[in-house]
């Protein structure tokens, strides 16, 4: 079955920094690849998704980038504010499989 | 007006005992999902329902139990509660297959004695 790696799990940078986080997937049949923010105590929620025919694709201040060749995705959040402290979530899916691996999740922590 | 709704929201019970928890969607979605949540945070798929049929079922033990009266509700129950079943569960749904965005659900966090 699919494996999702992300690294690192914990991300400190200071606000209006930059953030990166890189997640490697095994089966070559996975498509599509969203990432979810979850902050504390609250539900994962969608902030962008990529799919396998697209190499990278932006969102106002995030970006993902997808290399399909060497199976790994990254999340871009750039110009950090306080309000991006959370935690990150990649994830995989394919139709084959009918369901998302994720990734064990980076913390995010934007400081003043 | 809420999308994915679940409850209750927490739930405290003994070893031992049976619990359900119910979850509802009114977004007119076809396929519904069951997560787990542990305490390092790890996120991980249990079921999938799609229009009431059971499409995922990933080596749960057998005393989980969901139920999919309609494709709006699916429910989990968990017989025997054990102290390792403690977790926050994530019901979800999405329009059809898994490349659509999922829409999770507030969380019930289990928590057994």
């Amino acid at each position: 079955g699919e494996n999702v790696e992300q690294h690192p799990s914990t991300l400190s940078v200071q606000e209006g920094d930059s953030a990166v986080i890189k997640c490697t997937y095994s089966d070559s049949a996975s498509n599509y690849f969203p990432w979810y923010k979850q902050e504390l105590g609250k539900r994962p929620q969608l902030i962008i998704d990529i799919r396998s025919n697209v190499g990278e694709k932006k969102d106002q201040r995030i970006a993902v980038t997808l290399n399909k060749t060497a199976k790994h995705f990254s999340l871009h959040i750039t110009e950090t504010q306080p309000e991006d402290s959370a935690v990150y979530f990649c994830a995989a899916g394919s139709g084959t499989a009918s369901k998302l691996t994720f990734g064990t999740g980076t913390r995010l922590q934007v400081t003043l | 007006d809420t999308a994915v709704s679940q409850t209750p929201k927490y739930l405290v019970t003994q070893m031992g005992n049976d619990k359900s928890i119910k979850c509802e969607q009114n977004l007119g979605h076809d396929t519904m999902y069951w997560y787990k949540q542990d305490s390092k945070k790890f996120l991980k798929i249990m079921f999938s329902y799609n229009n009431k049929e059971l499409i995922i079922n990933e080596t749960v033990p057998n005393r989980f139990s969901p139920k999919s009266p309609d494709k709006a509700h699916l429910n989990l129950h968990i017989n025997s509660l054990e102290l390792g079943d403690s977790a926050v569960y994530f019901c979800a749904s999405s329009v059809t297959s898994v490349k659509d965005t999922q829409y999770f659900g507030p969380g019930t966090r289990l928590t057994v004695l």
